[in-house]
């Protein structure tokens, strides 16, 4: 595609259910990372996808967080038993490798009410 | 671990005017890049300019200039003639140089409003 895509644009999820949210990557790029900013915060490193490689799961911030990434492209961040600090816009970017250029999807505005 | 501040909330300035936003940070590391993010309502984090530590010369793109400092580990973003498409959040953000695992990984200031009036 022309760009990093994401879906939904918004999401609102009621308090304690999962949530899913998707990431297409710019066609070719092996690095994938995904992003959290809170409201009037900097964007929070979550994961890290290179390749074939064990992703980097570091900036989880609780096992109610995962991600995947199938066959190398689309990416899904899950957050289970959604919390109201889960309130965030979930940003997703895309490289053509370690150390290259990032590029940003638009987000996900996800509101846990 | 690193850090990134940037100390001004909001910042304003008028059609045509310079501009400059402040950003500090803090490494152990001695090669890294550094970048300015702009994200407008669209939330898409866009680009604006990027600085490798190992160069002296400070980078610029168009009307967009930076003011490295490496000694303080300061890297202030300068906006000359100011349009009104130029207001936005603006990021600070660093990256480590090397290569490997999430030292690739960005890590972002907590950002500037700016604002452009006529």
């Amino acid at each position: 595609g022309a760009g990093v895509s994401q879906s939904p644009s918004n999401k609102v999820t009621e308090k304690g259910k999962d949530v899913e949210l998707r990431c297409d990557p710019i066609s070719g790029h092996t690095a994938l990372y995904w992003y959290r900013q809170s409201l009037g915060q900097g964007l929070e490193f979550l994961i890290y996808f290179q390749g074939n490689s064990a992703p980097d799961k570091s900036g989880l911030p609780s096992d109610r967080f995962s991600a995947e990434r199938t066959g190398g492209s689309v990416s899904t961040l899950t957050i289970q038993r959604t919390q109201q600090e889960d309130s965030a816009v979930y940003l997703c970017a895309s490289s053509l490798g370690q150390g290259r250029k990032a590029f940003f999807g638009q987000g996900t505005r996800l509101t846990v009410v | 671990a690193q850090t990134v501040t940037q100390s001004q909330p909001e910042m304003s300035v008028q059609e045509a005017e310079t501009v400059t936003l402040s950003c500090t940070y803090d490494t152990s590391e001695s090669d890294y890049y550094l970048f300015w993010y702009k994200q407008p309502p669209s939330r898409q984090m866009i680009l604006v300019i990027r600085q490798e530590a190992y160069k002296q010369q400070n980078a610029t793109e168009n009307r967009f200039s930076v003011n490295f400092q490496k000694a303080a580990k300061s890297f202030s973003l300068k906006i000359s003639d100011s349009q009104l498409g130029d207001a936005a959040m603006y990021f600070c953000a660093y990256r480590s140089d090397r290569r490997t695992g999430t030292a690739s990984k960005l890590t972002f200031g907590t950002g500037t409003r700016l604002q452009v009036t006529l």
